[in-house]
C-alpha cells in the first residue's frame, strides 16, 4: 500500500540559511500534519491542513511557513535556520472522514551546522 | 488543555516477559487514544487505537490496551515480549476538530535477548 513519502530524507544546512521539505501524502487522505521530533523528544505538533486550507497551529516558529497545495502535497518552508532546529521532521496524513488514524512518512532529518 | 502521561521513560525486559507501559491523559471530553511504535531510525507506526465500544482494543504484534474512562488511561501490554520489540512505544491522544496528535514522552523498551 502507498504510504506517506517525504523528502529530502536527509538535510543538511548552515546557520541562517533557508529549507524546504516536501510531504505526499496517501492517496486520496485530505489532511496532512507536520511534527517536529528534537533528539530524545516526543512528536511536537507544528501545523496541519485540511483541504487545502491550514486547519490547526502549533508550536510552529514565524520563521517557519507551511501550504497545501492542489494535489494535497504540503511543503514546509524554513527561514533562519538556527541549530535548535536540527530535527527530524515527520509528515503525516489523514483522511478527515470518520476521524481516521494519522500514518506518518519516514521524516526528514534535517542537522544544522 | 490536553496532556498525555507516560510514567516509565525506560523499560528492560527479558524475552517472554509480560509488558505494560502506564499512559494517562487529561481531556475532559471525547478523545482518541493511540499507541504508535517507533523502531530504531525508522518513522511512527500506528499499534493500535480507540474511537469507541469495546474497551480492550487489539493491535498488531500481540499488543492490546485497555481504555479505562474513570482513570482516563490506556495501558498498552504485551504477555510475552520479543526482542524485536526493542523500541521506543508513544502514547496519544486527539481531541477536537482538528485531529493534532498530542504524544507523551515516549517509553523506551529494550528487551534482552
Amino acid at each position: 500500500a502507498a504510504g506517506v513519502i517525504q523528502s529530502p530524507r536527509h538535510l543538511i544546512k548552515e546557520k541562517r540559511e533557508t529549507a524546504t521539505l516536501k510531504c505526499y501524502p496517501i492517496p486520496r487522505h485530505d489532511t496532512v500534519y507536520w511534527y517536529q521530533q528534537g533528539p530524545g523528544q516526543d512528536p511536537q505538533f507544528l501545523i496541519s491542513f485540511y483541504e487545502k486550507m491550514q486547519s490547526d497551529k502549533g508550536s510552529i516558529p514565524d520563521r517557519f511557513s507551511a501550504q497545501q497545495f492542489s494535489d494535497y502535497h504540503s511543503e514546509l518552508n524554513m527561514s533562519s535556520l538556527e541549530l535548535g532546529d536540527s530535527a527530524l521532521y515527520f509528515c503525516a496524513s489523514s483522511s478527515r472522514e470518520g476521524g481516521q488514524p494519522q500514518h506518518f512518512g519516514d521524516g526528514t532529518r534535517l542537522s544544522i551546522l | 488543555a490536553q496532556s498525555v502521561s507516560q510514567h516509565n521513560h525506560h523499560v528492560i525486559l527479558s524475552e517472554a516477559a509480560s509488558l505494560e507501559l502506564g499512559c494517562n491523559y487529561s481531556y475532559g471530553g471525547t478523545v482518541n487514544l493511540f499507541w504508535y511504535v517507533q523502531y530504531p531510525g525508522q518513522h511512527l507506526q500506528l499499534l493500535l487505537k480507540y474511537f469507541s465500544g469495546d474497551p480492550l482494543v487489539k493491535g498488531i504484534k500481540g499488543f492490546e490496551a485497555e481504555f479505562i474512562k474513570s482513570k482516563f488511561s490506556f495501558n498498552l501490554r504485551k504477555p510475552s515480549v520479543q526482542w524485536s520489540d526493542t523500541a521506543e512505544y508513544f502514547c496519544a491522544v486527539n481531541a477536537g476538530a482538528t485531529n493534532k496528535l498530542i504524544f507523551g514522552t515516549g517509553t523506551l523498551l529494550a528487551v534482552q535477548p
